[in-house]
């Protein structure tokens, strides 16, 4: 059972570059998250996925865009890199009804310089 | 601003002492809080909840506590060990919303120093 899987775990953009970070839950849950965690900072929310078929911005939505291709996988894009996009990037699944809030994924490491 | 603070950046424990971490918060909406751990180049890792209608909620070494009139909430560790070294986060759910949009304190790192 893997949970939540995420790839690439590390990634270097150039600026402007673009590029899709993948994430996939084997849970059969409902919702899906993307956080980035910045360093000293906590993990701020930039789009989720309550069900299948519906996407909505978080905290910090602005250069990402999402697609929730079915009810497994959640996907990230940034159609063009820029350096403060610098992050790592978590993928997390939730399931109404169910203790334990969101479970995470291992992290993508992305660098844009 | 901030909605949920934890105020110390780290802390240091010896083995086999009580760890007290702290997080306070600002928005009387939260109804459900948790503790997440987190060890270098892993994700998060659900640790304990406790929903705003109770005080307390314990599981094996770990309890957390929730003082709603003064919106702090401490997770309690007894004893430390080595292995509970970790960077931990405390986050809250605002009501109505869904499971896993959470607000995420900037986080402790604790340190148990054998």
């Amino acid at each position: 059972n893997a949970g939540v899987t995420q790839t690439p775990k590390f990634q270097v953009l150039k600026t402007g570059q673009s590029m899709t970070l993948q994430c996939a839950q084997d849970m059969n849950h409902n919702s899906m998250y993307w956080y980035r965690q910045d360093p000293g900072m906590g993990l701020r929310l930039i789009y989720y996925s309550a069900s299948e078929g519906t996407t909505d911005k978080g905290e910090v939505p602005n250069g990402y865009n999402v697609s929730r291709l079915n009810k497994r996988e959640f996907s990230l894009r940034l159609e063009s890199a820029a350096p403060s996009q610098t992050s790592v990037y978590f993928c997390a699944s939730s399931s109404l009804g169910r203790p334990g809030g969101a479970f995470f994924g291992q992290g993508t490491r992305l660098t844009v310089v | 601003d901030q909605q949920v603070k934890q105020n110390s950046p780290s802390l240091s424990v010896q083995e086999g002492r009580i760890s007290i971490l702290n997080c306070d918060y600002t928005n009387s909406m939260f109804d459900y809080f948790l503790w997440y751990k987190k060890y270098p180049a892993e994700g998060p890792t659900f640790l304990i909840s406790i929903s705003s209608i109770k005080d307390k909620n314990e599981d094996g070494r770990f309890t957390v506590f929730l003082n709603k009139s003064a919106k702090h909430l401490s997770l309690h560790i007894v004893p430390s060990q080595p292995g509970d070294s970790a960077v931990y986060f405390c986050a809250a759910k605002d009501y109505g919303g869904s499971q896993g949009n959470l607000i995420f304190g900037k986080g402790t790192k604790l340190s148990v120093k054998p």
